[in-house]
């Protein structure tokens, strides 16, 4: 079990630019997590996969953002036109699906991408 | 909706004493699960401990143990021997049982610090 893991780690980036994020999960979980938290703040949600269908998107995910989960395994969150108030700390989670043991309402984080715009 | 409140910014304990962080939050479901994350430094959230709201007894977990009141919708965190690695940021969270509604809801978080 290798744990939840994030690529880049840091990010900068000027405004308008396109960025994107990919998240590997835990293997054998087949449900995705995509938080955003900013400095001194607890995580919001984003959004959330089980398997490769995107079951819940927040009203926090505007027209800019997009996340992917293709083939049910590692996923992609895309910004689009960064704006500075997208800088914040981008965390992805996973959890085991219903039905897979005492953890299944357990979500492990991975160690995040910190976004910077200028 | 949920939410979740954390009243404690900030709170500092010396190293071996007891700390307890502060939790309430708001819901109409009568069945959910409950959370502490821990934050350390430029380093990931890692699980605590959780709760499930069905279960009437309070969860341990070696030196964490939380103090669940359901009817005050409380849920406090309880750190004994405190130690120079408790040190960081704790989150309390919400999650619900209905299928479908799996995101988890923070508060905002109290950062704790050990005082060798």
């Amino acid at each position: 079990d290798t744990g939840v893991s994030q690529d880049p780690r840091h990010k900068i980036t000027k405004r308008g630019q396109n960025v994107t994020f990919r998240c590997d999960p835990i293997s054998e979980h087949n449900r995705l997590y995509w938080y955003r938290q900013t400095l001194g703040q607890g995580p919001e949600f984003l959004t959330y996969f089980q398997n490769e269908a995107q079951l819940e998107k927040s009203r926090l995910l505007s027209d800019r953002f997009s996340a992917e989960r293709p083939k049910g395994s590692f996923s992609t969150l895309e910004i689009q036109r960064t704006e500075q108030g997208d800088s914040a700390m981008y965390l992805c989670a996973s959890s085991p699906e219903f039905g897979q043991g005492p953890f299944q309402e357990t979500q492990y984080f991975g160690p995040g991408t910190r976004l910077l715009v200028l | 909706a949920q939410t979740v409140t954390q009243s404690q910014p900030e709170m500092s304990v010396q190293e071996a004493e007891t700390v307890t962080l502060s939790c309430t939050y708001d819901t109409s479901e009568s069945d959910y699960y409950l959370f502490w994350y821990k934050q350390p430094p430029s380093r990931q959230m890692i699980l605590v401990i959780r709760q499930e709201a069905y279960k009437q007894q309070n969860a341990t977990e070696n030196r964490f143990s939380v103090n669940f009141q359901k009817a005050a919708k409380s849920f406090s965190l309880k750190i004994s021997d405190s130690q120079l690695g408790d040190a960081a940021m704790y989150f309390c969270a919400y999650r619900s049982v209905i299928q479908g509604a799996q995101k988890l809801v923070f508060g905002q978080g109290t950062r704790l610090t050990i005082n060798p």
